[in-house]
C-alpha cells in the first residue's frame, strides 16, 4: 500500500524560510500526481494554498510556493509569520480516481 | 465558490445517514466532486470522488461497499449515502471540488457525523 509521507512537525523562526515536503513510500512524486497543499488551523476547514504542484490559490500570498524537489513535492514558506502556525497537508493523485493525503505537518513559528 | 454541507448528526452503529452538499458560484456540472473526512484529532482522509457527469466514482478502501457518492447537476448538489456506519466513521465530512478527478481546489466548511451507541 502506497503511503504519502510528510514531516510530522517543523519549526521556523519569524521571518525565516521553511520547506515542507510530500513524498511517497514507493516511487517519486511528479507533476502527474497533481501535488497540492492545504493549510488548516484548529476547528477550521482546510484552506487551499497550492494545487497542481505550483498554482497558488486565489488570495494566497506569494510567500507560499510549490515545487518538485528531487523525488518529493515541496511547499516553501518565505518570511514566515506568526499566523502561518498551522497544520499543513499535502495530497497526491495516484491515478484511477484515487487521492491520498499525507499525515500532515504541524508547523510552529517561534 | 460556495460549498455547504448538511446532514451530519449522531447515529448508532449499523445505521445509515445521507450527507448533502449544496454548491454555488461555479458551474457545478463542469467539476469533479469529492468527500474528505477528518476524525477528531486526526488528519484528512480522502473518501470518494465523482466525475462531472457521474459516470466515474471511486472510493477509499475504508468505505468501499458501504458509502455511495452521487450528484444531481440539475440541483447543484452532491451527496454521500453512508450505510452500515461504524464508530470509526466518526468525523467531520467535507465536500470539495476539483477540475477533473483531481486536485481539490475548494472546500466546504464540513458537517459532523458521530457514530456511537
Amino acid at each position: 500500500q502506497i503511503v504519502v509521507t510528510q514531516e510530522p512537525s517543523f519549526s521556523v523562526s519569524p521571518g525565516g524560510t521553511v520547506t515542507l515536503t510530500c513524498g511517497l513510500t514507493s516511487g517519486s512524486v511528479s507533476t502527474s500526481h497533481y501535488p497540492s497543499w492545504y493549510q488548516q488551523t484548529p476547528g477550521q476547514a482546510p484552506r487551499t494554498l497550492i494545487y497542481n504542484t505550483n498554482t497558488r490559490s486565489s488570495g494566497v500570498p506569494d510567500r507560499f510556493s510549490g515545487s518538485i524537489l528531487g523525488n518529493k513535492a515541496a511547499l516553501t514558506i518565505t518570511g514566515a509569520q506568526a499566523d502561518d502556525e498551522s497544520d499543513y497537508y499535502c495530497v497526491l493523485y495516484l491515478g484511477s480516481g484515487i487521492s491520498v493525503f499525507g499525515g500532515g505537518t504541524k508547523l510552529t513559528v517561534l | 465558490v460556495h460549498l455547504v454541507e448538511s446532514g451530519g448528526s449522531e447515529v448508532q452503529p449499523g445505521r445509515s445517514l445521507r450527507l448533502s452538499c449544496a454548491v454555488s458560484g461555479f458551474i457545478f456540472s463542469d467539476y469533479g466532486m469529492h468527500w474528505v473526512r477528518q476524525a477528531p484529532g486526526k488528519g484528512l482522509e480522502w473518501v470518494a470522488v465523482i466525475s462531472y457527469d457521474e459516470r466515474n466514482k471511486y472510493y477509499a478502501d475504508s468505505v468501499k461497499g458501504r458509502f455511495t457518492i452521487s450528484r444531481d447537476n440539475s440541483k447543484n448538489a452532491l451527496y454521500l449515502q453512508m450505510n452500515t456506519l461504524r464508530p470509526e466513521d466518526t468525523a467531520v465530512y467535507y465536500c470539495a471540488k476539483s477540475p477533473g478527478m483531481a486536485p481539490i481546489d475548494s472546500w466546504g466548511q464540513g458537517t459532523l457525523v458521530i457514530v456511537s451507541s
